[in-house]
């Protein structure tokens, strides 16, 4: 199966520090996703990235896809309390051999604390 | 409008109780999802519909009945749960494309189920 392996599992940094959250799969990424959750409550889209080598900005927070499609990074810059939560990275797994059905499936998170 | 709205936030039920939880999207997305999120753990997969047929069923219990009475509603209806169903439930939308996946998921701020 296609498993997500995130690190760190937590994070600590002071705010105004740069950080970079992993994301590794034993196979090859067809999807990749990032979203980020406060505790208790919904997931926040933030990215989506497909192509080998890709990379893409938001704000402060760059996430990347490795030209092997098999481990993506989200970098956060100048970090702010509001960057705090959980980021979890996902990938579209298929249900069977050769199929067309898809399923999203993520990572075990990695949760990010800023201090003021 | 990228929103997913979830209905009620909260639930409190006994194990003998009937109940369902709502979603409701508008942004034309023909495939939506359930997901049950334990503390401190990723969301997993329950239920995928598409064109608002069930495709996909995660071998979840008949406890839990989904239902997709339109391409922008989703329901969960809730029968004899036990406790250890407890946990935060989240739905989410996207579109479908050429397969199943590809397509960024839209997530509701989930409704936190507690079975008492």
């Amino acid at each position: 199966s296609q498993e997500l392996e995130q690190s760190p599992q937590s994070l600590i940094v002071q705010e105004g520090k740069n950080l970079t959250i992993n994301c590794t799969s034993s196979k090859t990424l067809y999807g990749l996703y990032w979203y980020k959750q406060k505790y208790g409550e919904g997931l926040i889209f933030l990215m989506m990235l497909q192509k080998g080598g890709e990379e893409k900005s938001h704000e402060k927070i760059t996430a990347k896809l490795d030209e092997k499609k098999q481990q993506s990074s989200l970098h956060i810059t100048a970090s702010q309390p509001s960057h705090a939560g959980i980021y979890l990275c996902g990938a579209d797994r298929a249900l069977s051999s050769g199929g067309s059905n898809y399923k999203l499936t993520f990572g075990k998170g990695t949760l990010l604390t800023v201090n003021p | 409008d990228t929103e997913v709205t979830q209905t009620p936030k909260h639930l409190v039920m006994g194990m003998t109780n009937k109940k369902s939880l709502k979603c409701e999207q508008h942004m034309g997305h023909r495939a939506m999802y359930w997901y049950k999120q334990k503390a401190k753990k990723p969301p997993e997969l329950m239920f995928v519909y598409s064109y608002e047929k069930l495709s996909i069923n995660e071998s979840v219990p008949s406890r839990f009945s989904p239902e997709c009475p339109n391409s922008s509603l989703l329901n969960l209806h809730l029968h004899a749960l036990q406790p250890e169903d407890s946990a935060l439930y989240l739905c989410a939308s996207s579109q479908v494309g050429r397969r199943q996946g590809f397509s960024e998921a839209f997530f509701g701020q989930g409704t936190r189920l507690t079975v008492v």
